[in-house]
């Protein structure tokens, strides 16, 4: 079974410092999608970024870019310029591709903004 | 487009008690899904369905039922609430596209005493 490792419970950053969430994962697919889900205090869980398997340029939304090393199954979260609002619970995802489609997500990392 | 809805959004239970959590969206998406997320955890599936009429389990299905009402609709049962289940519990439905991005709900956070 896929699994999907956070290994940083928690991490802080000064406003307008960069950080980046780590994330590992296990499968023996060779085609499959990740994706970075942010769930501030409101709990809603928000798309962040994703990246196709298959795709070796790693994937960019705005100040929030990946590093994704498929050999070495890490798909890290870079998050520049950060904002007091990206202050968030970090989830990473891993779906299959085919199936149910279903998401195994990691346990999440807490992101603090120092002002 | 309201996107993925959710109710309650709170909801406090007794052991024993059953209780439905209704979840609909308005994206004209074909398969949906129910989630929870317990403290520490990331969310775990407990079941999906791929299209009207059908349904399958997830990772975690015990003590849950569900039902696909129509294409908007997906409703999760709880018919005798146990404390293990007081969670929070996400509905999502799923885009057909490259990615199969899933689209969640606000959460419900069900508490059972």
């Amino acid at each position: 079974a896929q699994t999907v490792t956070q290994s940083q419970p928690e991490m802080s950053v000064q406003e307008a410092e960069t950080v980046t969430l780590s994330c590992t994962y296990d499968t023996s697919e060779s085609d499959y999608y990740l994706f970075w889900y942010k769930q501030p205090p409101s709990r809603q869980m928000i798309l962040v970024i994703r990246q196709e398997a298959y795709k070796q340029q790693n994937a960019t939304e705005n100040r929030f870019s990946v590093n994704f090393q498929k050999a070495a199954k890490s798909f890290s979260l870079k998050i520049s310029d950060s904002q007091l609002g990206d202050a968030a619970m970090y989830f990473c995802a891993y779906r299959a591709q085919g199936g149910s489609e279903k998401l195994v997500f990691g346990k999440g990392t807490k992101l603090t903004v120092n002002p | 487009n309201a996107g993925v809805t959710q109710t309650p959004k709170f909801q406090v239970l007794k052991t024993g008690q059953s209780m439905t959590l209704q979840c609909a969206q308005d994206m004209n998406h074909n398969s949906m899904y129910w989630y929870r997320q317990d403290p520490g955890m990331g969310l775990r599936l407990i079941y999906y369905s791929a299209s009207e009429g059908t349904t399958d389990k997830g990772e975690v299905p015990n003590g849950y039922n569900v039902s696909r009402l129509n294409k908007r609709e997906f409703s999760l049962r709880l018919e005798s609430a146990a404390p293990s289940q007081t969670s929070v519990y996400f509905c999502a439905s799923r885009r057909e596209s490259t990615y199969n991005e899933q689209f969640f709900g606000p959460g419900t956070r069900l508490t059972v005493l």
